[in-house]
């Protein structure tokens, strides 16, 4: 069977760290991977998404990168964290196939940016 | 753009009552709607879906309608148990994979 594992599930960091969030899906190939933010109040936000390796779409501007080294593996970075980058960030993952409508999430990382 | 409006938390209940969560919908051509329950300490998962107007999406007892003439997709259960306590989070996707999630509407329920 398939799953997803993030990590860590929580991290507080100071203004002008460095960010690395990391996800991998197991069990499946070729999936498509996304990462989510929801801000305190607020819905879901699609920050990154990605079909294949090194294919990464970007949703908003923003202060974050994201990369996928390998077919299930998926990084959310930051070179330098803002006080806005606070919030409850998910990864995501769904079969390759473009019909397909299920969405898998991780257990999420809540991000403190002090 | 897409946008999807749900009824603000937190919704507290006891035990057997009736639980509505309102959701309502902006987007073009005709989107697939969800309907994703977190519990605590867990990841988002699907808990019902519809994919065009009229269709009911059901699971574990809860049930919401595609309605395309109002633009909705109101979450019910006729029973709720204390387990259904989580955070539920109405969704659309109108093109591809991507999804556009509403605000989330936490329940709690007391026994």
């Amino acid at each position: 069977s398939q799953t997803i594992h993030q990590w860590p599930a929580t991290l507080v960091q100071p203004v002008g760290s460095p960010l690395s969030l990391e996800c991998t899906v197991e069990g499946t190939s070729n999936p498509n991977l996304y990462w989510y933010r929801q801000a305190a109040g607020r819905g879901l936000q699609l920050l990154f998404y990605s079909v294949g390796i090194g294919q990464i779409s970007s949703e908003v501007p923003q202060n974050l990168s994201a990369s996928r080294p390998q077919d299930r593996q998926f990084i959310l970075s930051s070179k330098k964290l803002l006080l806005s980058d606070s919030g409850f960030y998910l990864c995501a993952w769904s079969p390759g196939a473009a019909t397909n409508e299920k969405l898998f999430f991780g257990s999420g990382t809540q991000l403190s940016v002090l | 753009g897409d946008s999807v409006t749900q009824m603000e938390g937190p919704v507290t209940l006891s035990e057997e009552a009736f639980l509505t969560i309102n959701c309502t919908y902006t987007a073009t051509g005709y989107p697939s709607l969800f309907w994703y329950v977190q519990y605590p300490g867990e990841g988002l998962q699907l808990l019902l879906k519809a994919t065009k107007a009229d269709d009911k999406g059901s699971n574990k007892g809860f049930e919401a309608t595609y309605r395309k003439e109002t633009t909705s997709f109101h979450l019910e259960k006729g029973s709720v148990q204390v387990s259904d306590s989580a955070v539920y989070f109405c969704a659309l996707k109108a093109a591809g994979n991507k999804l556009t999630f509403g605000g989330g509407t936490r329940v709690l329920v007391k026994p």
